[in-house]
């Protein structure tokens, strides 16, 4: 199976929390990233946690770690029209960054 | 603010031509890396390079890619000849570390193969 895996869509209303999820496999893993590609565009990184920790938060963003489950989540408080994009779980892998398919996200007004 | 600079942004070419993309990363970055983003799907590593050496391509294509950072600043990749299952964004991005704890991506090379 995929090493990193995500839900393909999601959509929300403007002003709701969004929660994207993400599972891997490696638990070795040290780093977690999420990035977010805005159509035609590169991939722009938004956060980052260490395996050492739970939880890490950053203005709307929270990120959450399960090592357990080999769970991550990203949560966007108040989602606005903007946050409209793709969003990519990447962990390091045998030192290679290795991405999840993405989750479309779909904000309606 | 510094960030990695790609071209051409687009690229049309036939099949069994050649093509190359050009990557410029952000200045002092020792690690650059290439990635093919297949439309749906997330990024794949194609390489990676540590200033001038290549520290990983096992996934490079090797029969029609081919990828070089000669100086160990901009690098070029090449896919001589094209197929058309090569249409993707190829995207590539740098970091200070090679261990991605900031990767910046450019804005991708569009290429569609006809």
């Amino acid at each position: 199976g995929e090493d990193v895996e995500q839900s393909l869509f999601l959509s929300v209303r403007e002003g709701d929390s969004s929660v994207i999820n993400c599972t891997y496999t490696d638990s070795s893993s040290t780093y977690l990233y999420w990035y977010k590609q805005e159509p035609g565009a590169g991939l722009q990184l938004l956060t980052y946690i260490f395996s050492n920790m739970d939880m890490k938060q950053d203005q709307r963003l929270t990120v959450l770690l399960n090592k357990k489950d080999k769970h991550l989540s990203l949560r966007i408080a108040d989602t606005q029209t903007g946050d409209s994009a793709i969003y990519f779980c990447a962990v390091i892998q045998g030192g290679k960054l290795i991405f999840g398919q993405g989750t479309e996200l779909s904000v309606k007004p | 603010e510094a960030e990695v600079a790609q071209s051409p942004r687009y690229k049309i070419t036939e099949k069994s031509q050649a093509v190359a993309f050009w990557c410029d990363p952000i200045s002092g970055h020792a690690t650059l890396y290439w990635y093919r983003q297949i439309l749906g799907q997330g990024p794949e590593l194609l390489v990676q390079f540590q200033d001038e050496s290549v520290v990983d391509d096992s996934q490079l294509p090797k029969d029609r890619f081919s990828a070089e950072r000669l100086k160990g600043v901009d690098s070029t990749l090449k896919i001589q000849p094209a197929e058309l299952g090569d249409s993707a964004m190829y995207l590539c991005a740098s970091s200070d570390e090679g261990i991605h704890t900031e990767a910046f991506f450019g804005q991708g090379t569009r290429l569609t193969v006809v």
